[in-house]
């Protein structure tokens, strides 16, 4: 099992670009989310998934977008990009019962 | 809204102290807890996993212990050692397997 991956690692955008970042899971989970995490800061939720066809926001979710068309995929959508977005944001998945498993991030700076 | 606060915020031990880290949440209608340890520029990993049924888990020099009553929950660490700097997160979960988590302990364990 992979478990969580995460692409790209490291991107850097300018104002107003658009990017998708992909996160996918091998593990047959439901449960999908993206964090956003600030330098010093704790995890912030963007959007999060409890099923094939099924999406929320979470906390932060302004100027970002997902879709879950399969259970393994869950992308996240930047559209206009801003510095403010400038972070590390993680993808992590959860099983019925079981802990969470999260990605190894995706460093994005905005320019 | 679940808010989840980590206390302290940076702790320097010399190594073999035994330490605790301390995490409270606000609305106790939780269904489980989890423990992070987070290396800088990595991702998170899971330590321990409490259920909402349980009062602790153990794994190796770890312990967790969970009151939900009180909306606490603390993090044992036995004879610290260097390879243990790193933050440590809590997060909880609600309704929606929704993980809100704390803004983390940072430990420096000095040789």
């Amino acid at each position: 099992n992979a478990g969580v991956t995460q692409t790209p690692k490291f991107r850097i955008l300018k104002i107003g670009q658009s990017m998708t970042l992909q996160c996918t899971q091998d593990m047959n989970h439901n449960y999908m989310y993206w964090y956003r995490q600030d330098p010093g800061m704790g995890l912030k939720l963007i959007y999060y998934s409890v099923g094939a066809g099924i999406t929320d926001k979470g906390e932060v979710p302004n100027g970002y977008n997902v879709s879950r068309s399969t259970t393994e995929d869950f992308p996240l959508r930047l559209e206009l990009a801003a510095p403010s977005q400038t972070s590390v944001y993680f993808c992590a998945s959860i099983g019925q019962y079981t802990e969470a498993f999260f990605g190894q991030g995706t460093r994005l700076t905005v320019v | 809204k679940q808010e989840v606060t980590q206390i302290p915020a940076a702790l320097s031990v010399p190594e073999g102290e035994n330490l605790v880290l301390n995490c409270s949440f606000t609305d106790s209608a939780i269904y489980n807890l989890q423990w992070f340890r987070q290396d800088p520029g990595k991702g998170l990993t899971s330590l321990l996993l409490i259920q909402s049924s349980q009062r602790e888990q153990t794994s190796g020099r770890l312990n967790a212990s969970l009151d939900k009553s009180s909306g606490r929950s603390t993090l044992y660490i036995a004879a610290s050692q260097p390879g243990d700097s790193a933050t440590y997160l809590c997060a909880v979960s609600n309704a929606g397997n929704m993980l809100t988590f704390g803004g983390g302990t940072r430990l420096m364990v000095k040789p």
